[in-house]
């Protein structure tokens, strides 16, 4: 089955700084999310994003479909983007995959 | 129609009993997904429903699991003889779509633990 690998795994940031956290899969996608889980578990829907280029706010997200990774950009960070980061990619069967995730502390 | 929505939040049941969790998904969504997450995880996908079928089942839900959509509008994922190892978040999420281009959103969850 696809397989898909996020990093980095961990990342620390202060408060201010920017980052970037990336995303690859090893087949072709169908379409791609990037959700942050906050700590109460709840999935967040912030980009929906199979190609292209979406923005919203500080953040945004790259897809590059046709070398498989996609990429997500935070700038500013601010203590209330702490959380997991998860690239999620849906492929022909249509069943949602989870990579395992970026954890992000941003520290004051 | 505020969103996706599990019920109950928190379950936490004796081994070797069976627990029901139930799901609403947004109004009119056709899929509907369960997924199961445990500490320091991604999301595991469970199984699938498009309407009231049931498409697809991951290997990792055994025979003791069980999800119905009888309507193709809520859901439940029953589980039976509860072990200790089934203690996790159960995630429900939903989308709109007939195609594979459909983004998904994702209730709250139900935390299981099994003592």
């Amino acid at each position: 089955g696809i397989q898909v690998e996020q990093s980095p795994p961990d990342l620390i940031l202060q408060e201010g700084a920017n980052s970037t956290l990336r995303c690859n899969f090893s087949d072709s996608v169908n379409n791609l999310q990037w959700f942050h889980q906050n700590p109460w578990g709840q999935l967040i829907n912030l980009f929906y994003i199979p190609s292209g280029t979406k923005q919203n706010g500080r953040l945004s997200a790259t897809t590059v479909a046709t070398e498989r990774y996609s990429l997500l950009y935070i700038s500013s960070s601010q203590t209330t983007d702490s959380g997991v980061y998860f690239c999620a990619v849906k492929t022909s069967y249509d069943k949602v995959i989870f990579g395992p995730g970026t954890s992000l502390s941003v520290i004051p | 129609d505020t969103g996706v929505s599990q019920d109950p939040r928190h379950k936490i049941t004796k081994r070797g009993q069976n627990v029901t969790f139930r799901c609403d998904p947004i109004s009119e969504h056709n899929r509907l997904y369960w997924y199961r997450q445990t500490l320091g995880q991604g999301p595991e996908f469970l199984t699938y429903f498009q309407n009231e079928a049931q498409l697809e089942k991951s290997r990792l839900l055994s025979d003791r699991f069980s999800a119905e959509r009888p309507k193709g509008s809520f859901s439940t994922l029953e589980i039976q003889r509860t072990e200790q190892g089934d203690s996790a978040m159960y995630l429900c999420a939903s989308s709109l779509g007939e195609g594979t281009m459909s983004e998904a959103f994702f209730g709250q969850g139900t935390r299981l633990t099994v003592v």
